[in-house]
């Protein structure tokens, strides 16, 4: 398996653009997560979804954050309008049973909005 | 919810000496704990994990330990090198729900 895919490894843009970041989880894994890494707040919880239903989106910094999973094999993270705050590696993770088994982590896209 | 507390933030040793890091947890229904190695640019990939039927687990120079009365797990590295040098997480989750991450520690081994 090629493991956890994201894309783009790395997105430039100017303060007020939507962005959108992809993911492909591995294939049989039930469950998808979006974290965003930065050096002041380690790595966060956006939200996680299972079975593309989203199960708890309670990290979702503010309505200008949205998630979806039309299907088992993609996840879109997506910010209208972007800010420079919003500047962060994001990664998307994938697990068949969390709480047994471990996340599996994509390389992440380093996010930079100016 | 789950709260997860590491220590310490920094650490720097010499190569050979081991290294310890700790963390506690707030939720006592967590019952997976897994420490996830991070080095510059990369992603964050597991190197152990320790469910909350067992007190310890060993491999090779790696070891965790889990006081689950104390809400209490331990990351241990023995005979440090310097490819060891990374960020480590320490997490915690239950079955079906989030995994929440400590805030990482740095550990910077010195040749």
């Amino acid at each position: 398996d090629a493991g956890v895919i994201q894309s783009p490894r790395h997105e430039v843009t100017e303060m007020g653009q939507e962005v959108t970041l992809r993911c492909k989880p591995i294939s049989g894994h039930d469950y998808l997560f979006w974290y965003r890494q930065t050096m002041m707040r380690g790595l966060e919880l956006l939200i996680y979804f299972n079975n593309n239903v989203p199960i708890d989106d309670s990290g979702m910094p503010e309505d200008r954050f949205s998630a979806k999973m039309p299907n088992a094999s993609f996840s879109t993270l997506k910010i209208q309008p972007s800010e420079p705050r919003d500047s962060a590696v994001y990664f998307c993770a994938s697990t068949n049973l969390p709480g047994r088994s471990p996340l599996h982590f994509g390389n992440g896209t380093r996010l930079t909005v100016t | 919810g789950e709260n997860v507390e590491q220590h310490p933030s920094t650490l720097s040793v010499q190569e050979g000496d081991s290294a310890v890091i700790k963390c506690t947890y707030s939720d006592s229904a967590s019952n997976y704990f897994p420490w996830y190695k991070q080095e510059l640019g990369k992603r964050p990939q597991l190197i152990i994990d320790i469910r909350s039927n067992v007190g310890e687990k060993k491999d090779q120079r790696i070891a965790v330990t889990l006081n689950k009365t104390a809400k209490h797990f331990s990351l241990h590295i023995t005979e440090t090198q310097p490819e060891d040098s990374a960020v480590y997480f320490c997490a915690a989750s239950k079955g079906g729900f989030k995994t929440i991450f400590g805030a990482g520690t740095r550990l910077f081994v010195k040749a």
